[in-house]
């Protein structure tokens, strides 16, 4: 069935630097890519997302790139700071419902200080 | 604050009890999604209605099941609870037009079953 991959499990960076999380899916139809962050003890809540007619898309510090023939997502957080610190889900879909929505695993991001 | 609503926040119980989680959606989304989120897991589809009618399932086990009502509130019920059933469910809405696949989550019920 439909899958969505998503690596690293967990990724500490030092505070100022660059994080990345990458996520793979598998059903070619998927054609939008949300991303979802989750603060200790909160809601997901949709920080970013990307159409498949679109490669890259950006949004202050963060940024999501796709690559439709390698079935390949990423979110880019640059200059990383406390707040930062969260579980990062990747998701893809197809269609107009958010019921055909696969979520990766989570990514849990820490940022050193 | 997404404007989804979820009672109670936290609900403490005894294995064998039965439990009703309750969910309001954004005002305008026709959608209600359920999902179950165990400790350090990720995020588990349980089952979608859409304007009343179940529209999708996901992993829900048999002992779990779900409705929404006229006024599009949802409620999730649990029942022969397990001690493995202690996880945070949350809530999402979506179906605004123009952002049906934009999921807005609610603040989560965090289930304990001792």
């Amino acid at each position: 069935g439909e899958n969505v991959e998503q690596h690293p499990s967990t990724l500490s960076v030092q505070e100022g630097d660059s994080a990345v999380i990458k996520c793979t899916y598998s059903d070619s139809a998927s054609n939008y890519f949300p991303w979802y962050k989750q603060e200790l003890g909160k809601r997901p809540q949709l920080i970013i997302d990307i159409r498949s007619n679109v490669g890259e898309k950006k949004d202050q510090r963060i940024a999501v790139t796709l690559n439709k023939t390698a079935k390949h997502f990423s979110l880019h957080i640059t200059e990383t700071q406390p707040e930062d610190s969260a579980v990062y889900f990747c998701a893809a879909s197809r269609g107009s419902s958010a019921s055909k929505i696969i979520f990766g695993s989570g990514t849990r991001l820490s940022i050193r200080p | 604050d997404s404007g989804v609503t979820q009672t109670p926040k936290h609900l403490i119980t005894a294995t064998g009890q039965r439990v009703t989680l309750r969910c309001s959606p954004r005002s305008g989304d026709l959608s209600v999604y359920w999902y179950q989120q165990s400790l350090d897991q990720g995020l588990q589809f349980l089952i979608q209605y859409y304007n009343g009618e179940e529209r999708a399932k996901g992993n829900i086990l048999e002992r779990f099941s779900a409705q929404q009502f006229p006024d599009l509130h949802s409620e999730l019920n649990l029942s022969s609870l397990e001690l493995g059933d202690s996880a945070l469910y949350f809530c999402a809405s979506s179906g605004r037009q123009g952002s049906s696949e934009k999921l807005f989550f609610g603040s989560g019920t965090q289930l304990s079953v001792l």
